[in-house]
Protein backbone atom coordinates (compact mmCIF):
# COMPACT_ATOMS: atom_id res chain seq x y z
CA UNK A 1 0.00 0.00 0.00
CA UNK A 2 1.39 3.34 -1.22
CA UNK A 3 1.79 5.59 1.53
CA UNK A 4 2.98 9.22 1.64
CA UNK A 5 4.86 11.16 4.22
CA UNK A 6 5.47 15.02 4.28
CA UNK A 7 8.51 16.43 6.43
CA UNK A 8 8.36 18.75 8.43
CA UNK A 9 4.54 18.67 9.08
CA UNK A 10 5.47 22.68 10.17
CA UNK A 11 7.86 25.29 9.37
CA UNK A 12 7.83 28.30 10.05
CA UNK A 13 10.70 30.98 8.17
CA UNK A 14 11.75 34.81 7.76
CA UNK A 15 10.67 36.45 4.99
CA UNK A 16 13.23 36.16 1.91
CA UNK A 17 15.31 32.72 3.08
CA UNK A 18 15.32 29.65 0.83
CA UNK A 19 13.66 26.37 1.94
CA UNK A 20 13.02 23.00 1.06
CA UNK A 21 9.82 20.94 1.65
CA UNK A 22 9.76 16.88 1.56
CA UNK A 23 8.19 14.53 0.20
CA UNK A 24 8.45 10.74 0.09
CA UNK A 25 6.32 7.57 -1.36
CA UNK A 26 7.03 4.05 -0.22
CA UNK A 27 5.90 2.53 -3.55
CA UNK A 28 8.04 4.05 -6.65
CA UNK A 29 5.59 2.26 -9.35
CA UNK A 30 4.00 5.59 -9.89
CA UNK A 31 2.76 7.75 -12.71
CA UNK A 32 3.86 11.25 -11.57
CA UNK A 33 3.87 13.29 -8.59
CA UNK A 34 1.93 16.82 -8.05
CA UNK A 35 2.68 19.69 -5.50
CA UNK A 36 -0.40 21.60 -4.55
CA UNK A 37 -0.83 24.44 -2.14
CA UNK A 38 -3.70 24.83 0.18
CA UNK A 39 -5.21 28.47 1.83
CA UNK A 40 -6.81 27.71 4.92
CA UNK A 41 -10.88 26.55 4.04
CA UNK A 42 -9.72 26.54 0.69
CA UNK A 43 -9.49 23.99 -2.12
CA UNK A 44 -6.25 23.00 -3.81
CA UNK A 45 -4.43 24.84 -6.28
CA UNK A 46 -1.88 23.02 -8.45
CA UNK A 47 1.60 23.79 -8.35
CA UNK A 48 4.01 21.75 -10.07
CA UNK A 49 3.08 18.68 -12.18
CA UNK A 50 6.30 16.08 -12.17
CA UNK A 51 5.86 13.28 -14.90
CA UNK A 52 7.94 9.74 -13.52
CA UNK A 53 10.04 9.89 -16.64
CA UNK A 54 11.66 13.66 -15.37
CA UNK A 55 13.55 14.81 -12.57
CA UNK A 56 12.13 18.16 -12.30
CA UNK A 57 10.07 20.97 -13.13
CA UNK A 58 10.60 24.42 -12.44
CA UNK A 59 7.79 27.44 -12.16
CA UNK A 60 9.15 30.85 -11.16
CA UNK A 61 10.31 30.49 -8.05
CA UNK A 62 9.15 26.98 -7.29
CA UNK A 63 11.63 23.57 -8.43
CA UNK A 64 10.27 20.68 -7.99
CA UNK A 65 12.52 17.42 -8.07
CA UNK A 66 11.70 13.85 -8.00
CA UNK A 67 14.20 10.66 -7.53
CA UNK A 68 11.80 8.10 -8.10
CA UNK A 69 14.16 5.06 -7.31
CA UNK A 70 14.86 6.61 -3.25
CA UNK A 71 10.98 7.44 -3.53
CA UNK A 72 11.32 10.74 -2.68
CA UNK A 73 10.55 14.52 -3.63
CA UNK A 74 11.63 18.44 -2.52
CA UNK A 75 9.53 21.70 -3.33
CA UNK A 76 12.47 24.48 -3.31
CA UNK A 77 10.80 28.01 -2.48
CA UNK A 78 13.39 30.70 -3.41
CA UNK A 79 12.99 34.04 -1.79
CA UNK A 80 10.36 32.96 0.30
CA UNK A 81 7.36 35.61 0.93
CA UNK A 82 4.61 36.34 3.67
CA UNK A 83 2.42 35.61 1.33
CA UNK A 84 3.92 32.09 0.31
CA UNK A 85 2.52 31.03 4.07
CA UNK A 86 -0.13 28.37 3.38
CA UNK A 87 -0.56 24.47 3.63
CA UNK A 88 1.86 22.38 0.99
CA UNK A 89 0.60 19.21 -0.09
CA UNK A 90 2.04 16.19 -2.29
CA UNK A 91 0.66 13.93 -3.84
CA UNK A 92 1.50 10.69 -6.33
CA UNK A 93 -0.66 9.47 -8.69
CA UNK A 94 -0.93 5.54 -9.12
CA UNK A 95 -4.13 3.16 -9.89
CA UNK A 96 -5.97 5.79 -11.15
CA UNK A 97 -6.07 8.16 -8.14
CA UNK A 98 -4.05 10.50 -6.47
CA UNK A 99 -2.47 9.95 -2.73
CA UNK A 100 -1.53 12.58 -0.78
CA UNK A 101 0.58 12.98 2.39
CA UNK A 102 -0.29 14.82 5.07
CA UNK A 103 1.04 18.72 4.06
CA UNK A 104 4.01 20.82 5.83
CA UNK A 105 2.16 24.60 6.94
CA UNK A 106 4.21 26.99 5.83
CA UNK A 107 4.52 30.56 8.06
CA UNK A 108 6.82 33.09 6.20
CA UNK A 109 7.10 35.65 8.74
CA UNK A 110 7.21 39.51 7.60
CA UNK B 1 -12.99 27.48 -18.72
CA UNK B 2 -13.87 28.57 -15.07
CA UNK B 3 -11.97 25.80 -13.48
CA UNK B 4 -14.04 23.21 -11.58
CA UNK B 5 -17.09 24.41 -9.33
CA UNK B 6 -18.57 22.95 -6.23
CA UNK B 7 -21.22 24.05 -4.60
CA UNK B 8 -22.82 24.04 -2.55
CA UNK B 9 -19.63 25.81 -0.26
CA UNK B 10 -20.67 25.21 2.79
CA UNK B 11 -23.59 23.06 4.48
CA UNK B 12 -24.78 22.96 7.87
CA UNK B 13 -26.92 19.85 8.76
CA UNK B 14 -28.70 18.08 11.77
CA UNK B 15 -27.62 14.69 12.83
CA UNK B 16 -29.37 11.96 10.45
CA UNK B 17 -30.53 14.32 7.52
CA UNK B 18 -29.32 13.60 4.20
CA UNK B 19 -27.20 15.84 1.77
CA UNK B 20 -25.77 15.65 -1.41
CA UNK B 21 -23.25 18.15 -3.33
CA UNK B 22 -22.57 18.98 -6.63
CA UNK B 23 -19.37 19.17 -8.46
CA UNK B 24 -19.02 20.85 -12.00
CA UNK B 25 -15.33 19.71 -13.44
CA UNK B 26 -13.52 21.38 -16.51
CA UNK B 27 -15.22 20.46 -19.44
CA UNK B 28 -12.92 18.48 -21.47
CA UNK B 29 -12.10 16.83 -18.38
CA UNK B 30 -13.45 12.82 -18.73
CA UNK B 31 -11.97 11.87 -15.01
CA UNK B 32 -13.47 13.24 -11.38
CA UNK B 33 -12.53 12.40 -8.35
CA UNK B 34 -14.02 13.05 -4.71
CA UNK B 35 -11.84 13.61 -1.54
CA UNK B 36 -12.39 13.87 2.05
CA UNK B 37 -9.88 16.27 4.10
CA UNK B 38 -10.35 16.85 7.89
CA UNK B 39 -8.71 19.71 9.82
CA UNK B 40 -5.03 18.98 9.65
CA UNK B 41 -4.68 16.28 7.51
CA UNK B 42 -4.50 15.35 3.45
CA UNK B 43 -7.35 14.85 1.38
CA UNK B 44 -8.64 11.23 1.48
CA UNK B 45 -9.54 9.58 -1.61
CA UNK B 46 -13.15 8.62 -1.68
CA UNK B 47 -14.39 7.20 -5.26
CA UNK B 48 -13.54 8.40 -8.63
CA UNK B 49 -14.98 8.64 -12.34
CA UNK B 50 -13.80 7.78 -15.73
CA UNK B 51 -17.12 9.45 -17.81
CA UNK B 52 -19.80 8.18 -16.68
CA UNK B 53 -18.55 5.13 -15.07
CA UNK B 54 -17.62 4.67 -11.47
CA UNK B 55 -13.92 3.35 -11.47
CA UNK B 56 -12.80 2.68 -7.68
CA UNK B 57 -14.58 3.31 -4.36
CA UNK B 58 -12.58 3.58 -1.33
CA UNK B 59 -13.03 0.66 0.98
CA UNK B 60 -13.73 3.13 3.76
CA UNK B 61 -16.72 4.68 2.05
CA UNK B 62 -19.16 3.28 3.59
CA UNK B 63 -22.95 2.01 2.37
CA UNK B 64 -24.37 5.65 3.31
CA UNK B 65 -21.98 7.41 0.52
CA UNK B 66 -23.01 7.57 -3.04
CA UNK B 67 -21.65 9.29 -5.59
CA UNK B 68 -22.93 9.51 -9.39
CA UNK B 69 -21.81 10.51 -13.03
CA UNK B 70 -25.06 10.53 -15.12
CA UNK B 71 -23.85 11.02 -18.96
CA UNK B 72 -20.43 12.10 -18.03
CA UNK B 73 -20.84 15.39 -16.94
CA UNK B 74 -21.30 16.91 -13.81
CA UNK B 75 -21.64 14.42 -10.23
CA UNK B 76 -23.25 14.23 -7.36
CA UNK B 77 -22.04 12.90 -3.92
CA UNK B 78 -24.76 12.44 -1.07
CA UNK B 79 -24.42 11.42 2.39
CA UNK B 80 -27.45 9.59 3.98
CA UNK B 81 -28.44 9.54 7.62
CA UNK B 82 -25.58 11.76 8.10
CA UNK B 83 -23.03 11.61 11.68
CA UNK B 84 -21.07 13.83 13.34
CA UNK B 85 -17.91 12.02 11.95
CA UNK B 86 -18.84 12.61 8.37
CA UNK B 87 -17.67 16.61 9.05
CA UNK B 88 -15.21 17.70 6.98
CA UNK B 89 -14.32 19.27 3.89
CA UNK B 90 -15.33 17.56 1.01
CA UNK B 91 -12.99 18.14 -2.73
CA UNK B 92 -13.67 17.08 -5.90
CA UNK B 93 -10.94 17.68 -8.95
CA UNK B 94 -10.81 16.73 -12.02
CA UNK B 95 -8.62 15.75 -15.05
CA UNK B 96 -8.03 13.95 -18.06
CA UNK B 97 -7.12 10.44 -19.02
CA UNK B 98 -3.37 9.66 -18.59
CA UNK B 99 -0.39 11.10 -16.41
CA UNK B 100 -2.20 14.58 -16.84
CA UNK B 101 -2.32 17.57 -14.02
CA UNK B 102 -5.67 17.31 -11.55
CA UNK B 103 -7.09 20.28 -10.50
CA UNK B 104 -9.42 20.84 -7.69
CA UNK B 105 -12.63 22.66 -6.61
CA UNK B 106 -12.83 25.06 -3.66
CA UNK B 107 -14.83 22.42 -1.89
CA UNK B 108 -17.66 22.04 0.15
CA UNK B 109 -17.45 22.36 3.99
CA UNK B 110 -19.59 19.97 5.70
CA UNK B 111 -20.80 20.47 9.44
CA UNK B 112 -23.18 17.95 10.97
CA UNK B 113 -24.67 19.09 14.45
Amino acid sequence: KQEVTQIPAALSVPEGENLVLNCSFTDSAIYNLQWFRQDPGKGLTSLLLIQSSQREQTSGRLNASLDKSSGRSTLYIAASQPGDSATYLCAVTQGGKLIFGQGTELSVKP
Amino acid sequence: DTGVSQNPRHKITKRGQNVTFRCDPISEHNRLYWYRQTLGQGPEFLTYFQNEAQLEKSRLLSDRFSAERPKGSFSTLEIQRTEQGDSAMYLCASSQTGNTEAFFGQGTRLTVV
